[in-house]
């Protein structure tokens, strides 16, 4: 079946610092790809998507960008902010099943 | 309202007894999905609708778990004889699942179960 493996948590980064979580998956066909990110008292939010290969998916800062090749979709951000501490999702869409990875919980420290 | 609404938003019983979790979805989503949450982990498929049918309920975790959906809108996921291992955060979303918003998930705020 599928399924999405992401970097273990939590992670620790001071404000301005560059923020990776890596993101791989297995799945039959050609899955889309997402990151959901859920800020604390919240619920889960989608905060980008990409739908084939080698698209880049882009939001608030953050990139991830579908590669087939590594069946991987990590996420980044360059200057991380206090406000982006939350908890980040991977997942993959496959038919019309959204599977999720077990989430990294980031905390930015000004 | 305009998201997906959860209640309760929190439910504590006793061991044995029956509860019912409701959500009420976006309107004009036909898909509806539940989750479930439990701490440290990840997020547990457990059922999904299309309209009112349930073509995947393969998630649920035991034939005390069932859900249903009426109008092709609330949804209700109903767990009898609770046990201690059913405490989680319950997560209930909608989606359109055809065009631009194809696999994006609304969620609402969920509903915690604390079984005693």
């Amino acid at each position: 079946g599928d399924s999405v493996t992401q970097m273990e948590g939590p992670v620790t980064l001071s404000e301005e610092a560059f923020l990776t979580i890596n993101c791989t998956y297995t799945a039959t066909g050609y899955p889309s790809l997402f990151w959901y990110v859920q800020y604390p008292g919240e619920g889960l939010q989608l905060l980008l998507k990409a739908t084939k290969a080698d698209d880049k998916g882009s939001n608030k800062g953050f990139e991830a960008t579908y590669r087939k090749e590594t069946t991987s979709f990590h996420l980044e951000k360059g200057s991380v902010q206090v406000s982006d501490s939350a908890v980040y999702f991977c997942a993959l869409l496959n038919d019309y099943k959204l599977s999720f990875g077990a989430g990294t919980t980031v905390t930015v420290r000004a | 309202g305009a998201g997906v609404s959860q209640s309760p938003s929190n439910k504590v019983t006793e061991k044995g007894k029956d509860v019912e979790l409701r959500c009420d979805p976006i309107s004009g989503h036909t898909a509806l999905y539940w989750y479930r949450q439990s701490l440290g982990q990840g997020l547990e498929f457990l059922i999904y609708f299309q309209g009112n049918s349930a073509p995947d309920k393969s998630g649920l975790p035991s034939d005390r778990f069932s859900a249903e959906r009426t109008g092709g809108s609330v949804s209700t996921l109903t767990i009898q004889r609770t046990q201690q291992e059913d405490s989680a955060v319950y997560l209930c979303a909608s989606s359109t699942l055809w065009g631009g918003g194809a696999g994006e998930l609304f969620f609402g705020e969920g509903s915690r179960l604390t079984v005693l």
